[in-house]
Formats: structure tokens, C-alpha cells, sequence
């Protein structure tokens, strides 16, 4: 398996707070990618990153931001938890942006 | 724009049947195509690429695709399905130089004894 590690697998939290998410890598890959994971819809990405400090939203990105700091970690952030947030998060990483990405576990996130 | 259709969001199987999941894409460049499996509480794990070297290409546990870009399809057989070919397959494009992965809504493929 790729070097990525999810944190936390699992998470409950109530509607209104702020929620991050972490994703750590440790292949030193350019490209990192959050997407979420519903029934019907397949994956669909939030936002992306190039590099450090370099980010872009993807399709679905409203009510999201993230941050990289550092090349190993991509932070995503729920700034204000709904229901409509609940879902399994996955984050991924590449090479560059012309080959197959790779993914984590995923975390399932629970908002109520 | 770069999109990806799945015909058929189940399909099912007997036991060493030819397995045939669909995969059509739109892309106005040429793409690169990918088949992901995932299996229950798990995350994505790639089967196989098409990165415009051959167009038949194989991937790992049997399976392969073949790229027809007059049919702008990239589907995904296995000659002989096994108990453990029970998953959900994506498929994704990525236009060349489009940092972009993006993913069809998935087949569930079920396998029959």
C-alpha cells in the first residue's frame, strides 16, 4: 500500500462545529486530493493540491477549505459541520498530475 | 470538460462467467483512463491504466480493458469471474495536463455461485 495515513477512520460530530480531517503521506508526492464518497454519486472532489501552499477547489469544494503546510499533510476543514456533510472522506496522492493516484482508507465522518 | 458514464450501477455474475463492466468517457484531449476496485470498507485500489502506449491493457487479478477511442469506451472484462471478483469498479479520466481525477458513480459487481 501507498504511504497514506487517514486521521481519524472514524468520527461523530454535531451540526454547527468546525471538523478537520488529516491525511499524511509519506512518499513525498507532489499532488494531493480530498474527495468525498456517496451512494450514487461515486467519488466527487472537494479540492486539490500542487504543492506546498499551492491549492484549487474541486466540484464540490462549498463549505470546505484545506491547507498544506508541508509536502507530508493535507488538511481538509469543515468550517460549520451540516448533515448534508456526512459521508466517507478519501484522500489521495500523485506523482504528478499525468499518472494514477493513489488512495487512503478513507474516514467515515457522521454529522448529527 | 473531462466526464466518465458507468453503464449499470449493478451487475451480476455466475461463477466463472465473462465479467463486462462498461465505461464511457468524454474528453477533449486524449485521456488517460483508469479502473479502480474497492472493496467493502476499503479504499480505492487501481486495477489497471491506459496512458496511450497499448491499447489492450492488462491489470492485475485477470482483468484488462481495452481503449477504443471511435467508441470513446474503455471497458472492463475478466474471461472468468471468482467469488472474490465481488467489489465495486470505478472508472476515471484524467485529460492530459488536467491535475483533475475524475470518477464515474461505480458498478457493484455481484458474483453468482
Amino acid at each position: 500500500d501507498a504511504g497514506i495515513t487517514q486521521s481519524p477512520r472514524h468520527k461523530v460530530t454535531e451540526t454547527g462545529t468546525p471538523v478537520t480531517l488529516r491525511c499524511h503521506q509519506t512518499e513525498n508526492h507532489r499532488y494531493m486530493y480530498w474527495y468525498r464518497q456517496d451512494p450514487g454519486h461515486g467519488l466527487r472532489l472537494i479540492h486539490y493540491s500542487y504543492g506546498v501552499k499551492d491549492t484549487d477547489k474541486g466540484e464540490v469544494s462549498d463549505g470546505y477549505s484545506v491547507s498544506r503546510s508541508k509536502t507530508e499533510d493535507f488538511l481538509l476543514t469543515l468550517e460549520s459541520a451540516t448533515s448534508s456533510q456526512t459521508s466517507v472522506y478519501f484522500c489521495a496522492i500523485g506523482r504528478d498530475g499525468n499518472t494514477e493516484a493513489f488512495f487512503g482508507q478513507g474516514t467515515r465522518l457522521t454529522v448529527v | 470538460a473531462q466526464s466518465v458514464t458507468q453503464l449499470g450501477s449493478h451487475v451480476s455474475v455466475s461463477e466463472g462467467a465473462l465479467v463486462l463492466l462498461r465505461c464511457n468517457y468524454s474528453s477533449s484531449v486524449p485521456p488517460y483512463l483508469f479502473w479502480y476496485v474497492q472493496y467493502p470498507n476499503q479504499g480505492l485500489q487501481l486495477l489497471l491504466k491506459y496512458t496511450s502506449a497499448a491499447t489492450l491493457v492488462k491489470g492485475i487479478n485477470g482483468f484488462e480493458a481495452e481503449f477504443k477511442k471511435s467508441e470513446t469506451s474503455f471497458h472492463l472484462t475478466k474471461p472468468s469471474a471468482h467469488m472474490s471478483d465481488a467489489a465495486e469498479y470505478f472508472c476515471a479520466v484524467r485529460m492530459g495536463g488536467n491535475e483533475k481525477l475524475t470518477f464515474g458513480t461505480g458498478t457493484r459487481l455481484t458474483i453468482i455461485p
